[in-house]
């Protein structure tokens, strides 16, 4: 079945720090693929999105770019600030975004002022 | 604003105790929900597609006799944990796709259930 990976955290940075968390995947087809962002005590809530090859993702500073020859679609953000603080989480969805998800294990994200 | 709401968001009950959770699309219909549970620390676990006007379908290794499901309405889904137990604590959360292609699903704030 489809399972999603992701690097464990957590992962504790200093503000202005450079963020990548790791994502790949495995699945049938072309899926497509998301991060969600879940902070303290809150629902999750979705960051960014790539629904085919080569797509990039990007919202409030973040990007991902969805690479289906090395199944992968980390997380990346150039600076990263005290309230990026939160739970992501990197997902696919087998059909489209209105579709079941399969989520990765969730990477905790600690930013230091 | 949020356009699916989770209710409650917090109980605590005893052991034997039915739960019933809510989970409404606030701004537009939804004929499918969905139902998932996140342990501590750990990823959210798909439970069951709630299919309005029909039986919902459940994930292997869930109880269908554990966790009821009810869509009776094109904005309501409700998901029933009865005589609940300690090991079914957990937090539950929902999530409703706009109808239509590629359309987002926008998730519930969530229910973090705890049975003494």
């Amino acid at each position: 079945g489809d399972s999603v990976t992701q690097m464990e955290g957590p992962v504790t940075l200093s503000e202005e720090a450079f963020l990548t968390i790791n994502c790949t995947y495995t699945a049938t087809g072309y899926p497509s693929l998301f991060w969600y962002v879940q902070y303290p005590g809150e629902g999750l809530q979705l960051l960014l999105k790539a629904t085919k090859a080569d797509d990039k993702g990007s919202n409030k500073g973040f990007e991902a770019t969805y690479r289906k020859e090395t199944t992968s679609f980390h997380l990346e953000k150039g600076s990263v600030q005290v309230s990026d603080s939160a739970v992501y989480f990197c997902a696919l969805s087998p059909f489209d975004a209105g579709n079941m998800l399969t989520f990765g294990g969730g990477t905790r994200l600690m930013v230091k002022p | 604003g949020a356009v699916v709401s989770q209710h409650p968001s917090r109980v605590i009950c005893k052991s034997g105790t039915s739960v019933k959770i809510e989970c409404r699309s606030l701004d537009f219909q939804a004929t499918t929900m969905f139902w998932y549970r996140q342990f501590p620390k750990k990823s959210l676990m798909l439970m069951a597609t709630s299919n309005e006007g029909s039986k919902a379908t459940y994930e292997q290794g869930v109880e269908k006799d554990k966790f009821l499901i009810n869509h009776a309405s094109l904005t309501l889904s409700t998901l029933t944990v009865t005589s609940a137990h300690p090991e079914d604590s957990s937090f539950y959360i929902c999530s409703a796709p706009r109808q239509g292609a590629n359309q987002p699903q926008h998730f519930g704030d969530g229910t973090r259930l705890s049975i003494l």
